[in-house]
C-alpha cells in the first residue's frame, strides 16, 4: 500500500508562494498522484493530478521528480480563501485498493 | 448542477440503533465510496463500489454494510450504531478506478451517536 506522509501544518502569508511536500516511498509504477483541498464543513474536492514530471492548471502546479518517492503541490500568490487543508492521495491507477488519505496539512493563510 | 448528494446532513442516534445514509451522484459515475473523517483526522475508506452490482471492502468496514441501489445511488447502513462510529461520512464518486480519475465527494453527514 502506498502511505503517504506531509506536513501537519504550515502557515503562510497572503501574496506567497506555498510549497507542500508529500512522501510517498512506496509508489507503485501504475500510481497516480492526486490532491485534493477541504475546507471546514465541505468534502474534499480535486485540485490537481499527475504521474510524472510537472503538471499545472490554472490554480496549482504540481511537481513530481524521476523517481516518484515524493510530490510537490506549489500553490502561487495564496490569499485567505487558500486556508485549509490539503490531502495528498496516492492511488493504484485500474485497479482498487484500501485508498489512504494521511492526515493532511493544514494550512494557514495569514494577512 | 448537485454532483453528489447526501441525506441526511445531520443526525444524532442513540446506542443500539440504526440508520441508512443515502448518497446519490448525477454524474452518470461508475464507481462509489464512502468514507468516514474523525476530527483532525484523514479520510478513511470504508466501502466502495467499482460499478453498479458490485460492493466491496476499504479500509475500516467492520459495523457497516452497504448497498449500490443502481449507478446514481450507493447506501451506508449502520446496523446497531456505536459511539465510536461518531464521524462525519463522505460518499464520493469517479468515472471509474479511482488511481487516474479523480473523486467527487458530496458534502457529508455528520453522525453523533449517544
Amino acid at each position: 500500500l502506498a502511505k503517504t506522509t506531509q506536513p501537519i501544518s504550515m502557515d503562510s502569508y497572503e501574496g506567497q508562494e506555498v510549497n507542500i511536500t508529500c512522501s510517498h516511498n512506496n509508489i507503485a509504477t501504475n500510481d497516480y498522484i492526486t490532491w485534493y483541498q477541504q475546507f471546514p464543513s465541505q468534502g474534499p474536492r480535486f485540485i490537481i493530478q499527475g504521474y510524472k514530471t510537472k503538471v499545472t492548471n490554472e490554480v496549482a502546479s504540481l511537481f513530481i521528480p524521476a523517481d516518484r518517492k515524493s510530490s510537490t503541490l506549489s500553490l502561487p500568490r495564496v490569499s485567505l480563501s487558500d486556508t485549509a487543508v490539503y490531502y495528498c492521495l496516492v492511488g493504484l491507477s485500474g485497479g482498487y485498493n484500501k485508498l489512504i488519505f494521511g492526515a493532511g496539512t493544514r494550512l494557514a493563510v495569514h494577512p | 448542477n448537485a454532483g453528489v448528494t447526501q441525506t441526511p446532513k445531520f443526525q444524532v442516534l442513540k446506542t443500539g440503533q440504526s440508520m441508512t445514509l443515502q448518497c446519490a451522484q448525477d454524474m452518470n459515475h461508475n464507481s462509489m465510496y464512502w468514507y468516514r473523517q474523525d476530527p483532525g483526522m484523514g479520510l478513511r475508506l470504508i466501502y466502495y463500489s467499482a460499478s453498479e452490482g458490485t460492493t466491496d471492502k476499504g479500509e475500516v468496514p467492520n459495523g457497516y454494510n452497504v448497498s449500490r441501489l443502481n449507478k446514481r445511488e450507493f447506501s451506508l447502513r449502520l446496523e446497531s450504531a456505536a459511539p465510536s462510529q461518531t464521524s462525519v461520512y463522505f460518499c464520493a464518486s469517479s468515472p471509474r478506478a479511482p488511481g487516474g480519475q479523480p473523486q467527487h465527494f458530496g458534502d457529508g453527514t455528520r453522525l453523533s451517536i449517544l
